[in-house]
């Protein structure tokens, strides 16, 4: 069964406490994303990576910070830095295409983190 | 700035009818869009992409338009049903390539519909 996968799908956790996201996919994609949604807003750019060891802060990385070890495995932590960590978070990927252009992103099922 | 601006916030209808959301965007050079559907609770899947010499593309009963001219798409719903009952969003490219390799995209915030029996 290929795709991408989030775990876990609820997560709830107290304040000032660091929780770690995971995201796996099995695509063979050279890109992952991983991206926050809040109600009212559109999706919005947390971080992203093109390759294994490198990756680049989107537009709201602050109180983030992933990794990239392996191609197939894309993990947020959310740090206590997080101001208003509380939203679902969706990890993608896609391919890389001629001159850098974004593939179509395949998005997993999200996980729903509770911060209290 | 980039932006994309869909509408309705929010529909309901009754099943078996039709119905169309609109999208407009800002971003340019354009390359290309996508509409996307999003069950609560879950992540976006592909309905459509159009790039730029497009004007439309069917999937099934969903039917996307564009019209780059007025930067403009639509997403018509054919003879709806009750699993249609989601969120529709549309995410536009641009053209450019940022430093470090990001094709930054935009999201619009989606049309929540509401399919009733």
């Amino acid at each position: 069964d290929g795709g991408i996968t989030q775990s876990p799908k609820y997560l709830f956790r107290k304040e000032g406490q660091n929780v770690t996201l995971s995201c796996e996919q099995n695509l063979n994609h050279d890109a992952m994303y991983w991206y926050r949604q809040d109600p009212g807003q559109g999706l919005r750019l947390i971080y992203y990576s093109q390759i294994v060891n490198d990756f680049q802060k989107g537009d709201i990385a602050e109180g983030y910070s992933v990794s990239r070890e392996k191609k197939e495995s894309f993990p947020l932590t959310v740090t206590s830095a997080q101001k208003n960590p509380t939203a679902f978070y969706l990890c993608a990927s896609s391919i890389v295409g001629l001159a850098g252009t974004m593939g179509e992103q395949y998005f997993g099922p999200g996980t729903r983190l509770t911060v209290t | 700035k980039n932006q994309v601006e869909q509408s309705p916030q929010s529909l309901i209808i009754l099943e078996g009818k039709n119905c169309t959301l609109q999208c407009n965007y800002t971003v340019s050079p354009f390359s290309n869009l996508r509409w996307y559907k999003q069950d609560t609770g879950r992540g976006p899947v592909s309905l459509t992409i159009m790039t730029f010499s497009e004007n439309t593309k069917s999937n099934g009963r969903y039917t996307a338009t564009l019209d780059a001219d007025t930067k403009q798409s639509s997403l018509h719903i054919t003879a709806s049903q009750l699993s249609d009952s989601a969120s529709y969003i549309c995410v536009v490219s641009p053209k450019e390539i940022y430093s470090g390799g990001y094709q930054k995209v935009t999201f619009g915030i989606g049309t929540k519909l509401q399919v009733i029996p």
